[in-house]
């Protein structure tokens, strides 16, 4: 099955720098990437997602870039905020079977 | 429109008890999940419904878990007997079509005492 890979698992910044997190996938047939928000006790959140036939994405203070040769793609979070600090799971669908893989997180700390 | 409704949202029981879990999906939404997400750890898929058809349930531990989407809208998540390493979340989520567009409820917080 799929496999996804995500680094680093904790990440502290200060409040106004960037942030990225970074997931590799193994299944090439792999062909959504969502980013999904999880505060602490709440549901986790969709905040941007990327298709496979598109290379980078971006929302505001938020972008993802995908490299499917390399089969990795990544979150960048730009003028982070305390709000940001959240655990950041990607995710990786796979069409063939239906079936969304999670990465094990990243917790960001944004500090003031 | 009201999103993934799970209950109860907390539940601490002895080990060996049961414990049922209830979902009630986005309406219109006919796939339903259920993943298991352990403390520090991302979303596992315990079984994926199809309407009322579990067409994913390769990851449900069958001899104590179960679980059912009789008329193909909420679903029920059992476990008989709980075992201490069943603490964790379980959550539920839902999705229109197969494109992995997933909603998810607030989850279910198992404690085994």
């Amino acid at each position: 099955g799929e496999n996804v890979e995500q680094h680093p698992s904790t990440l502290s910044v200060q409040e106004g720098d960037s942030a990225v997190i970074k997931c590799t996938y193994s299944d090439s047939a792999s062909n959504y990437f969502p980013w999904y928000k999880q505060e602490l006790g709440k549901r986790p959140q969709l905040i941007i997602d990327i298709r496979s036939n598109v290379g980078e994405k971006k929302d505001q203070r938020i972008a993802v870039t995908l490299n499917k040769t390399a089969k990795h793609f990544s979150l960048h979070i730009t003028e982070t905020q305390p709000e940001d600090s959240a655990v950041y799971f990607c995710a990786a669908w796979h069409s063939g079977y239906s079936t969304l893989t999670f990465g094990k997180g990243t917790m960001l700390l944004v500090s003031p | 429109e009201a999103g993934v409704v799970q209950s109860p949202r907390y539940k601490i029981i002895e080990k060996k008890q049961p414990v049922a879990f209830w979902c009630n999906p986005i309406s219109g939404h006919n796939t339903l999940y259920w993943y298991l997400q352990n403390l520090g750890q991302g979303p596992e898929l315990l079984i994926r419904y199809e309407n009322e058809e579990a067409v994913d349930d390769s990851q449900l531990p069958k001899d104590r878990f179960s679980a059912e989407r009789l008329k193909g809208v909420d679903s029920t998540l059992k476990i008989q007997p709980a075992e201490l390493g069943d603490s964790a979340v379980y959550l539920c989520a839902s999705s229109l079509k197969l494109t992995g567009e997933l909603f998810f409820g607030e989850g279910s917080r198992l404690t085994v005492l």
